[in-house]
């Protein structure tokens, strides 16, 4: 069973640096893209961020870029995404996801980032 | 910035259908694809390359696409489909973009 479970989210304050971390289980995590989007409460999706199979290629949005970086570790099955300088508009669910052939297949169940003072 | 734009709401009886579109520049190149997501939980993908149904969704989930729209459409409405939809693809530069969402609202 594929499995995606989130964690490092909380609060931290403007300015700051939070790193979120997702567990990948049930599938082989080193030959599928991952993807980071996000839900401000009581708003829509957005689509954060992707990074490709191996590492070597990545891509973000443009609310995000040069702030937020992705990574993945294979041998750890791991997908992380380091949020630094985080604004109060970056207070949001965040979720990774799987991507297969362009759609985004299977989604944790996210992880709450308040940016607040 | 690429944007796909989807209405706001869509009320239906049950049994009824429900149509849901999604307009945008780039999808006469571009797959799409919708997303239910129910409160508290997270997204289900329903339909992949514009038309596509992943196994498990029910037959009354359909997608269709004409030109810059594409179309979600629920067949015989139930009570369970009340949910947000969300249309998704990407744009020229390979970055990802969701819609607006609708809120499907079974009467």
């Amino acid at each position: 069973e594929v499995q995606l479970v989130e964690s490092g989210g909380g609060l931290v304050q403007p300015g700051g640096s939070l790193r979120l971390s997702c567990a990948a289980s049930g599938f082989t995590f080193s030959s599928y893209w991952m993807h980071w989007v996000r839900q401000a409460p009581g708003k829509g999706l957005v689509w954060v961020s992707r990074i490709n199979s191996d590492g070597s290629s990545t891509s973000y949005a443009d609310s995000v870029k040069g702030r937020f970086t992705i990574s993945r570790d294979n041998a750890k099955n791991t997908l992380y995404l380091q949020m630094n300088s985080l604004r109060a508009e970056d207070t949001a669910v965040y979720y990774c996801a799987r991507d297969e052939e362009g759609s985004l297949s299977y989604w944790g169940q996210g992880t709450l980032v308040t940016v607040s003072s | 910035s690429y944007e796909l734009t989807q209405p706001p709401s869509v009320s239906v009886s049950p049994g009824q259908t429900a149509r849901i579109t999604c307009s945008g520049d780039a999808l006469p190149k571009q797959y799409a694809y919708w997303y239910q997501q129910k409160p508290g939980q997270a997204p289900v993908l329903v339909i992949y390359k514009d038309s596509e149904r992943p196994s498990g969704i029910p037959e009354r989930f359909s997608g269709s696409s004409s030109g810059t729209t594409v179309t979600l459409t629920i067949s015989g409405v139930q009570a369970e489909d009340e949910a947000d939809y969300y249309c998704q693809s990407a744009d020229s530069s390979g970055s990802y973009v969701f819609g607006t969402g609708t809120k499907v609202t079974v009467l």
